[in-house]
């Protein structure tokens, strides 16, 4: 199976500061990687798809790019309700698999 | 609006079934592929399985092979998950969640249930 490496496991930022985050696969998923967004005690949420689709109702402020096996998911102005965890997800091959997360805390 | 609502969760000995229903509302749902994504406690996504619009395709994770099985009934607009040979680390909240496009299936998943808690635990 494809495996999802992400990093950092924790970026530490202040509000209006810019992400980056970071997905590797172990193999190219060409461009059918996907980025999650999830709160404590709430559903994951759709942000980016196939690398730099934004889904539905997304602000403009979250991005995505890559293929291959590098892809990035850029936040360009932290708001505060950004602060949360980060999954990436390739559908490139079966079983869909996701990465660890990378946590976005408050600096 | 889109509505996904999980139930049928709850505390099952090491061994025992459970069968998990996702109610849908608000979209064409013979149309697109479900899945079920699953998260341990403190833990990340795993992806559990997939079942197609028509429910002609069924996928899963190695983890549950033999073991689960997905099924719909479109003309309820329902989505079942039976897990059997339960084990403790099946442990986890469990979402319902579909394809962000119909037609197809394999596809980033745009909504998402609350989750059910399944506790497997002697």
């Amino acid at each position: 199976e494809i495996v999802l490496t992400q990093s950092p496991a924790t970026l530490s930022l202040s509000p209006g500061e810019r992400a980056t985050l970071s997905c590797r696969a172990s193999q190219s998923v060409s461009g059918y990687l996907a980025w999650y967004q999830q709160k404590p005690g709430q559903a994951p949420r759709l942000l980016i798809y196939d690398a730099s689709n934004r889904a539905t109702g997304i602000p403009t402020r979250f991005s995505g790019s890559g293929s291959g096996t590098d892809f990035t998911l850029t936040i360009s102005s932290l708001e505060p309700e950004d602060f949360a965890v980060y999954y990436c997800q390739q559908r490139s091959n079966w079983p869909l698999t996701f990465g660890g997360g990378t946590k976005v805390e408050i600096k | 609006e889109v509505q996904l609502l999980e139930s049928g969760g709850g505390l099952v000995q090491p061994g025992g079934s459970l069968r998990l229903s996702c109610t849908a509302s608000g979209f064409a749902f013979s149309t697109y592929a479900m899945n079920w994504v699953r998260q341990a406690p403190g833990k990340g996504l795993e992806w559990v399985s997939i079942i197609s619009g028509s429910g002609g395709t069924t996928i899963y994770a190695d983890s549950v092979k033999g073991r689960f099985t997905i099924s719909r009934d479109n003309s309820k607009n329902t989505l079942n998950l039976q897990m059997n040979s339960l084990r403790a680390e099946d442990t986890a909240v469990y979402y319902c969640a579909k394809d962000v496009k119909g037609g197809s299936y394999g596809y980033a998943q745009d909504y998402w249930g609350q989750g059910t808690l399944v506790t497997v635990s002697s």
